[in-house]
């Protein structure tokens, strides 16, 4: 089946670190741009990184930037994303989402999403 | 760059045609032919149901049909049906910085 799955989320205290696991099946992990994107509660969807397929640079929005880092095992098919410094702006849920290739913008699989919340 | 605009909530009758606008800048929806559109169901993963502006990915209904002018894009559900009751959101590609913008979503209630 093709399918991704998210874990990881939980709750954290601000200042915490999380990692977020996002395992794909069924089909070419390594063949599509990856993202993540977030809905904090009653707010729209905002996207948070991209993990290129080429091997391009992954880029970030300002919000995550220097705090943030995604990356992925091939061997696993597992899409991660290092939350660090977690600020109480993060408590969302997040979901990672595969790219059509060669489409902006173009998000055609989503996990059920995980959810964050950073509160002490 | 601010979220792109669009209505909190819309109510059609089964069977009624409705659109859905999302409104941004010249930064955004204008200068590209990247927006997309997706369907919230409560408890479910977005799905993705309008890419390119107007095209359909495999499988997704040729009820729903999407266009854009100017800085606004509309999608477009023909022949409403109860199971399109869901939260749509549309999105755009706004330049290698920001990347990308998504609307606030719009909640669509078939009366």
């Amino acid at each position: 089946e093709v399918q991704l799955v998210e874990s990881g989320g939980g709750l954290v205290q601000p200042g915490g670190s999380l990692r977020l696991s996002c395992a794909a099946s069924g089909f070419p992990f390594i063949s599509h741009n990856m993202y993540w994107i977030r809905q904090a509660p009653g707010k729209e969807l905002v996207w948070v990184s991209r993990l290129n397929s080429d091997g391009r640079p992954s880029t970030y929005a300002d919000s995550v930037k220097g705090r943030f880092t995604i990356s992925r095992d091939t061997s696993k098919n597992t899409l991660y994303l290092q939350m660090n410094s977690l600020r109480a702006e993060d408590t969302a849920v997040y979901f990672c989402a595969r790219g059509i290739e060669g489409h902006a913008v173009a998000f055609d699989l989503w996990g059920q999403g995980t959810p964050v919340t950073v509160s002490s | 760059h601010s979220a792109l605009t669009q209505p909190a909530s819309v109510s059609g009758s089964p069977g009624q045609s409705l659109t859905i606008s999302c409104t941004g800048t010249s930064s955004d929806i204008a200068s590209y032919k990247y927006v997309s559109w997706y369907q919230r169901s409560p408890g479910k993963a977005p799905k993705l149901i309008i890419y390119d502006v107007n095209e359909r990915p495999s499988g997704v209904s040729n009820r729903f049909s999407g266009s854009k002018s100017g800085d606004t894009a509309s999608l477009t559900i023909s022949g409403l049906q109860t199971e399109d009751e869901a939260d749509y959101y549309c999105c755009s590609y706004a330049g290698s910085d920001t990347y990308v913008l998504f609307g606030g979503g719009t909640k669509l209630t078939v009366l």
